[in-house]
């Protein structure tokens, strides 16, 4: 069972350019999120998703867009890179609420 | 709005010691407490899940306690050993869709 999967795994932008981070999960989870881990804090929440065709901002959106067109796929995309989105980005997932949620193993972004 | 604190930040323990790691957390009306643990550069593996209503689980060498009145939550890791070596993160759920806040987690070394 695969369970989160991100790709890629390592990503180095230019300042200015696009990119999508994949997440795709085999577990029928209803929910799934997006969080960005930053040096010596807490993750935080960008986008989270209660089911397909339904997306929600978190605490950090700006700078980053999703979709949610199938059950298993969340993709989050950066439309124009500035060195303040290098970080760690986590996907993750869960049944429904107030149930345990899993997570990928985090595509590390570095924007130069 | 929720915030989750974890003290200490680091913690260094010899083997076979018994360890205890504190989460507080500011809004009483939360939902479940989760802990995880990230070894570096990797994801977050689930420990632990406490729903609102319980007091505690158990896992193995690990033991997870809630008071939502005092706002705090304990991991309790008996017999700690070298791979227990880890950062140990914890997280409530307040609100809707299961969205978690984050603590900056306890960076946890057992030495032998």
């Amino acid at each position: 069972n695969a369970g989160v999967t991100q790709t890629p795994k390592f990503r180095i932008l230019k300042i200015g350019q696009s990119m999508t981070l994949q997440c795709t999960q085999d577990m029928n989870h209803n929910y799934m999120y997006w969080y960005r881990q930053d040096p010596g804090m807490g993750l935080k929440l960008i986008y989270y998703s209660v089911g397909a065709g339904i997306t929600d901002k978190g605490e950090v959106p700006n700078g980053y867009n999703v979709s949610r067109s199938t059950t298993e796929d969340f993709p989050l995309r950066l439309e124009l890179a500035a060195p303040s989105q290098t970080s760690v980005y986590f996907c993750a997932s869960s049944y429904r609420s107030y149930t345990e949620a899993f997570f990928g193993q985090g595509t590390r972004l570095t924007v130069v | 709005k929720q915030e989750v604190t974890q003290i200490p930040a680091a913690l260094s323990v010899p083997e076979g010691e018994n360890l205890v790691l504190n989460c507080s957390f500011t809004d009483s009306a939360i939902y479940n407490l989760q802990w995880f643990r990230q070894d570096p550069g990797k994801g977050l593996t689930s420990l632990l899940l406490i729903q609102s209503s319980q007091r505690e689980q158990t896992s193995g060498r690990l033991n997870a306690s809630l008071d939502k009145s005092s706002g705090r939550s304990t991991l309790y890791i008996a017999a700690s050993q070298p791979g227990d070596s880890a950062t140990y993160l914890c997280a409530g759920t307040t609100g809707t869709a299961s969205k978690l806040t984050f603590g900056t987690g306890t960076r946890l070394q057992v030495t032998l």
